[in-house]
């Protein structure tokens, strides 16, 4: 799977959107951009996942370069509930391929 | 609720021990895989298992073993614990094999996690 590269740590105010950059350089034309988060402790939850064309379902939205090498999740109106690390994935969907977490970006989301 | 049930919640146990973690997937859910995580290591993948049988190794140790039964909840068996192996034990399950759900709504898809195990080795 293609290695991610994401900031450690991010701000962002309660009530604005949090963006969150994933590169992922060296992906292939068949693997998914998926995203995932943990809050502190819990298991990790799925947020979204997409192979070409932005996508966007009740929790974020994201948003895919043309050449697939970078992305970005999108929490449209962020609340202190959504600070959390924040996983970006990259995935060939293959028999018995795993989900590898890298480091993630920590967002914390500011009163 | 996940829908993913993991037992005991918390476990504290003598090194030289040997404990049994244990994981229901959701309903339906054929696969099953296993995480680590550690505060120094980040979330380790341990091994897949789909239908019962072993699917894909990862960074599992020898001490480590695992085995999912007809009814398709999954064990997973520590031994000889060693401080280092203080960590939560995480398991998900999904639907197939490659982590995809055979249709419907995104929240079918990827994988859905249970609450973890939190493991202490004194």
């Amino acid at each position: 799977d293609a290695k991610t590269t994401q900031p450690t740590s991010m701000d962002c105010a309660e009530g604005r959107a949090a963006n969150l950059p994933c590169n992922h350089s060296t992906i292939s034309g068949n693997e998914y951009v998926y995203w995932y988060r943990q809050i502190h402790s819990q298991g990790p939850q799925y947020i979204i996942h997409g192979l070409k064309n932005n996508e966007t379902n009740e929790m974020a939205s994201l948003i895919i370069t043309e050449d697939r090498k970078s992305s970005t999740l999108i929490l449209p109106h962020a609340t202190l509930r959504d600070t959390a690390v924040y996983y970006c994935i990259v995935r060939v969907r293959v028999l018995g391929n795993q989900f590898y977490f890298g480091t993630g970006t920590s967002l914390t989301v500011i009163p | 609720d996940s829908g993913v049930t993991q037992t005991p919640k918390h476990l504290i146990t003598a090194t030289g021990q040997r404990v049994t973690l244990r994981c229901s997937p959701r309903s339906g859910d054929l696969s099953v895989y296993w995480y680590q995580q550690s505060l120094d290591q980040g979330l380790q993948f341990l091994i897949h298992y789909y239908n019962g049988e072993e699917r894909a190794k990862g960074n599992i140790l020898e001490r480590f073993s695992a085995q999912q039964f007809p009814d398709l909840h999954s064990e997973l068996n520590l031994s000889s614990l060693e401080l280092g192996d203080s960590a939560l034990y995480f398991c998900a399950s999904s639907v197939g094999l490659t982590g995809q759900g055979a249709g419907g709504s995104l929240s079918n898809y990827g994988y859905t996690f249970g609450s973890g195990t939190r493991l202490t080795v004194v």
